[in-house]
């Protein structure tokens, strides 16, 4: 059964580094997105993304994230400047389209973000 | 801006017992609903979807349904197992016209099933 992977499983990283984080979502899939949850709290959106451009974001995607599908299968995170904040589970999640409008969900096993 | 809230946090039943999660959801404009099972320190696993227009949704001992005009959702687990212990998350995605896409989700619910 197709599904979606990530790498690393974790990663470490010091206050201040840059960290990108990768995503192989499921083939025929369309819609891609990004969300995290920091340790006992709810998972929280972060960006969804389509037909090459973020589709939606939100207020916590600032200026320190982007994303980018740079060929046919990946789709990364990269967090600019790390701060003790962003330690949190991040996941992964892919789409198919009905119409334009993104289906199920399906998410990955997620990269594990400790920043020291 | 959508809230979704899960009663009760936390469940402990014997092994065997049915048993219903709860789900409530503050914006009824959605789309669509998705019930997740997290184990501890994994991904989330994609358990039954409803469509907006859908009353309920089954697949083996799990049966989700929807109240869309009362902001509510319940997952029944019928018989449960040990292997059933998890966290159980709801999530909904509002109406295509609001331009939102992204999934809001529930504190979850913490099943325990004792052997």
């Amino acid at each position: 059964e197709p599904e979606v992977t990530q790498t690393p499983s974790h990663q470490v990283t010091q206050m201040g580094q840059e960290v990108i984080l990768r995503c192989v979502p499921i083939s025929n899939h369309l819609y891609f997105y990004w969300y995290r949850q920091i340790l006992g709290q709810k998972v929280e959106f972060l960006v969804s993304f389509y037909n090459n451009e973020i589709s939606e974001k939100s207020e916590i995607f600032d200026d320190q994230f982007s994303v980018e599908r740079p060929d046919g299968s990946n789709f990364t995170l990269k967090i600019r400047s790390t701060k003790l904040e962003d330690s949190a589970m991040y996941f992964c999640a892919s789409s198919e389209v009905q119409g334009s409008y993104p289906y199920e969900q399906y998410f990955g096993p997620g990269t594990r973000l400790t920043v020291t | 801006k959508q809230e979704v809230t899960q009663i009760p946090a936390a469940l402990s039943v014997p092994e065997g017992e049915n048993l219903v999660l709860n789900c409530s959801f503050t914006d009824s404009a959605i789309y669509n609903l998705q019930w997740f099972r997290q184990d501890p320190g994994k991904g989330l696993t994609s358990l039954l979807l409803i469509q907006s227009s859908q009353r309920e949704q089954t697949s083996g001992r799990l049966n989700a349904s929807l109240d869309k005009s009362s902001g509510r959702s319940t997952l029944y687990i019928a018989a449960s197992q040990p292997g059933d212990s998890a966290t159980y998350l709801c999530a909904v995605t509002l109406r295509a016209d609001t331009g939102r896409r992204a999934l809001t989700f529930g504190s979850g619910t913490r099943l325990q099933v004792q052997p």
